[in-house]
């Protein structure tokens, strides 16, 4: 069965921290790939990063990046230097061939920056 | 981008509802999640060449339509009162598997 889960339902960071939202994945298929999102209030879905199955580094884009260890798993989302904008849902998804590269969602994790 | 409208409705149950979704330029193909209250998205289905690619496990009474434009519309029948949610509309390029684009969603609340 193909499956992502986030264990952190919520999360407080204080200001300029760095934070790590987990994500770990389940899948038989050696092609996929893993991206996070961020979901503010208002409802859009966000594109953060995206990490290939084959990729032999972790992707970073800005502040972002993925922590990928592909034999944990693993896919853990690291924000650097938190800024209060942060503050909104955050969700790991992946897509498989075996599936017609649907996106499979992890259930997301609330965090919240303090100043 | 994607658009979606509209941005938010009210239905009564067993009613019936249409959302409609414009695809990125250059994308030909779109999906459609549900996403409840508090949860992550479901995938419904996905349209490509105007037909459905791939299904969620979501009742006949969701359909879709994709039009020669690469513009989208999602069917709901028969509403129920679960059918609450913000349903999301992303274009993408069909087997790349990355690169999806999302709409702002419908908030859809059934009374």
């Amino acid at each position: 069965a193909q499956k992502i889960t986030q264990t952190q339902p919520g999360m407080f960071v204080q200001e300029k921290e760095a934070v790590t939202l987990d994500c770990t994945y389940d899948t038989s298929d050696p092609s996929y790939g893993l991206f996070w999102y961020k979901q503010p209030s208002s409802g859009e879905m966000i594109f953060l990063i995206y990490q290939g199955s084959y990729d032999q580094q972790n992707a970073t884009e800005g502040r972002y990046s993925l922590n990928f260890q592909k034999a944990r798993k693993s896919a853990n989302l690291v924000i650097s230097a938190s800024q209060l904008g942060d503050s909104a849902m955050y969700f790991c998804a992946m897509s498989t061939m075996d599936s017609n590269y649907q996106l499979i969602w992890g259930a997301g994790t609330k965090l919240i920056i303090k100043p | 981008g994607v658009t979606q409208s509209p941005t938010h409705l009210i239905k009564t149950r067993g009613q019936q509802v249409t959302l409609r979704c414009s695809s990125q330029s250059g994308h030909n193909t779109v999906s459609w999640y549900q996403q409840a209250l508090g949860q992550g998205p479901q995938f419904i289905f996905q349209y490509y060449r105007e037909e459905e690619n791939g299904r969620g496990n979501f009742p006949p009474r969701f359909s879709g339509l994709q039009f020669p434009n690469d513009s989208s519309e999602l069917n709901v029948n028969a509403l129920e009162l679960d059918d609450s949610a913000l349903y999301l509309c992303a274009s993408s390029l069909i087997g790349q598997g990355y690169g999806y684009t999302f709409g702002s969603g419908t908030r859809l609340t059934v009374v």
